[in-house]
């Protein structure tokens, strides 16, 4: 257990509608990740950080935003939701100089 | 385009037989592999991996292969028992970057 938190856990919510995760971390970890998991398409990098307001872009970024402004909290923003985002989201961590990456326990997330 | 690949959605297997799930690469420049394994409502969790530098790895009942000519890594487990049932997840990286590649899944069932 990396002491990895995620809120809310399921959320349903409507086209057009803001949306906010949040990934909290316990252990001061400097990287943190936001993934979708859909059928067909296994895990796939939205966001990363590499420290505090160090944030970058992954493969499927278009529609998210992230925060980071605390070393424990890593915000997922769907500015305006989509039903295409409806999706398990998965946050996850990694501590410097490790490969492994430790994911927190997914929030479940439909777009009416 | 999906950079790393497992091929077979799906494998059914004997308890203590040999369980064999296949990963495949298309981009050279990985040099780190890894293991998960999710089980249904939970984050994926690691579970075992292997640098480039290497060929084998193993921890216990798990076997990570890598062929780099081929591009190719293989998990291996072996007796396969009923709580492997589960889907790995293979996913590689670069050691100069901060992303992580994750093929689609193999969904393992152990029959006891």
């Amino acid at each position: 257990d990396a002491g990895i938190t995620q809120s809310p856990r399921h959320k349903v919510t409507e086209t057009g509608t803001p949306v906010t995760l949040r990934c909290h971390q316990t252990e001061n970890h400097r990287y943190m990740y936001w993934y979708r998991q859909d059928p067909g398409h296994g895990l796939r990098l939205i966001h990363y950080s590499y420290g505090v307001k160090d944030t970058d872009k992954g493969e499927v970024s278009d529609g998210y935003s992230v925060s980071r402004s605390k070393t424990e909290d890593f915000l997922l923003t769907l500015e305006s939701a989509t039903s295409s985002q409806t999706s398990v989201y998965f946050c996850a961590i990694r501590t410097t100089g490790s490969e492994t990456q430790y994911f927190g326990p997914g929030t479940r997330l439909l777009v009416l | 385009d999906q950079q790393v690949k497992q091929n077979s959605p799906s494998l059914s297997v004997q308890e203590g037989r040999i369980s064999i799930l296949n990963c495949d690469y298309t981009n050279s420049m990985f040099d780190y592999f890894l293991w998960y394994k999710k089980y249904p409502a939970e984050g994926p969790t690691f579970l075992i991996s292997i640098s480039s530098i290497k060929d084998k790895n193993e921890d216990g009942r798990f076997t990570v292969f890598l062929n780099k000519s081929a591009k190719h890594l293989s998990l291996h487990i072996v007796p396969s028992q009923p709580g492997d049932s589960a889907v790995y997840f293979c996913a590689a990286s670069q050691n100069t970057g901060n992303q992580f590649y994750f093929g689609t899944g193999t969904s393992l069932t152990v029959i006891p």
